[in-house]
């Protein structure tokens, strides 16, 4: 059965504070992984786009990095505007999502 | 780019009216748009996934019945919740699929039947 996790669930961090956060997942057809923020009552936005294993990119104070089984979305120094959930999906034609990462910087 | 919008943002209405929600996307051509569904502090499930000029298809459990939908254009779906009933009330949300693989969401319909 094709499962995303993401971990942890929640996270509190500091202003400045650098961390990472996970996204593992067994998926019978990968086309890509993706990368999504969403702000409370909005609809996802996207963030990133990886295909292969050993793919990064980077947005701001965002990174996202992929391997065979698992992708880190890196957030380096942040603010407290990058408080939101953090959605990971893979997929083929169908994406699924995990539950997210709810993130939460302080001041 | 990607701007996907959605329309209404809010409705409030009476159990057994039905409710039509509009999907578009604004700047590019979308084959392939999807329907979510969205309870509090959940993860996206999938409705169904529609295509342009043919029948939507739909996930399990989903009744087609309930919530139908057309995608008449290139940068148009609709999804109409018929005889809509309090436990439909959830916030539903677009996206459209550009010619790569990714999909971009629309603003979300927060739905409430009284």
């Amino acid at each position: 059965e094709d499962q995303v996790t993401q971990s942890p669930e929640a996270l509190r961090l500091q202003e400045g504070e650098s961390s990472s956060l996970n996204c593992s997942y067994t998926v019978s057809g990968l086309r890509g992984l993706f990368w999504y923020r969403q702000d409370p009552g909005k609809g996802p936005e996207f963030l990133f786009t990886l295909y292969s294993a050993g793919e990064e990119k980077e947005k701001e104070r965002l990174k996202a990095t992929l391997t065979k089984k698992e992708s880190f979305l890196h957030i380096t120094a942040p603010k407290p505007e990058d408080s939101a959930t953090y959605l990971c999906a893979v997929g083929d034609d169908k994406i699924i999502f995990g539950k997210g990462t709810r993130l939460h910087i302080l001041p | 780019g990607a701007v996907v919008s959605q329309h209404p943002s809010r409705v409030i209405c009476k159990s057994g009216t039905s409710v039509k929600i509009e999907c578009r996307s604004l700047d590019f051509q979308a084959t392939t748009m999807f329907w979510y569904r969205q309870f509090p502090k959940q993860s996206l499930m999938l409705m169904a996934t529609s295509n342009e000029g043919s029948k939507a298809t739909y996930e399990q459990g989903v009744e087609k019945d309930k919530f139908l939908i057309n995608h008449a254009s290139l940068t148009l779906s609709t999804l109409t919740v018929t005889s809509a009933h309090p436990e439909d009330s959830s916030f539903y949300i677009c996206s459209a699929r550009d010619q790569g693989d990714t999909q971009y969401f629309g603003p979300g319909t927060r739905l409430t039947v009284l």
